[in-house]
């Protein structure tokens, strides 16, 4: 097992580029969550997933577009880049069924210039 | 207020030494997490837990549902120890997980 993957490990845009972020996981989880990690702040949540199909916001989903087509893939989109969104982004995952023990991918650390 | 309060921010201790990590909630829960963050920046689950006691190794983890504190313990620490641990705890109303801002642990040797 992989575990949770995520891609890319770095990344720097200029303001107003859109990229996507990519995680994928292999232990066939249901429940899928990105959230972006900034000193002094803990994690906070961008947008979650419980499913194929099924997507739903967090604390701070302003920016940021997801989609969940498959169990496997959550891919984050920013859709215009902007400096207040330079963080580590975090993949995780879970199943209900173990308690919604985390996996976490290695992160991507991004700055926006 | 945070909803999830963690102290100490930082903590500095000497190998050997018995740390003690500690968080506290303000909202009704059905489980808290223990999370380690290494200087690498992966983070892996230590714990999960919703009532009495959890031991792992070295770790140890409690938790009061009633004083909704919860405490993470290091016997004989080492300085491969050092990292960021992170409190988090599941409402009892859903899924998402709700973190504290971590302790950052240096061991020195």
């Amino acid at each position: 097992n992989a575990g949770v993957t995520q891609t890319p490990k770095f990344q720097v845009l200029k303001t107003g580029q859109s990229m996507t972020l990519q995680c994928a996981q292999d232990m066939n989880h249901e429940y899928m969550s990105w959230y972006r990690q900034d000193p002094g702040m803990g994690l906070r949540l961008i947008h979650y997933s419980v499913g194929a199909g099924i997507t739903d916001q967090g604390e701070v989903p302003n920016g940021y577009n997801v989609s969940r087509s498959t169990t496997e893939d959550f891919p984050l989109r920013l859709l215009s880049a902007a400096p207040s969104q330079t963080s580590v982004y975090f993949c995780a995952s879970s199943l209900p069924g173990q308690g919604h023990e985390q996996y976490f991918g290695p992160g991507t650390r991004l700055t926006v210039t | 207020k945070n909803e999830v309060e963690q102290s100490p921010q930082n903590l500095t201790a000497q190998e050997g030494e018995f740390i003690t990590i500690n968080c506290s909630y303000s909202v009704g829960i059905s489980a808290l997490h223990w999370l380690q963050q290494h200087p690498g920046g992966g983070i892996v689950s230590l714990f999960m837990l919703s009532s009495g006691k959890k031991k792992h190794g070295r770790l140890i983890a409690t938790i009061n549902i009633q004083e909704k504190h919860s405490s993470l313990h290091i016997t004989a620490s080492h300085p491969r120890d050092s990292a960021v641990y992170i409190c988090a705890v599941r409402k009892t109303s859903g899924s998402r997980l709700t973190f504290g801002e971590g302790t950052q642990l240096t061991v020195n040797p």
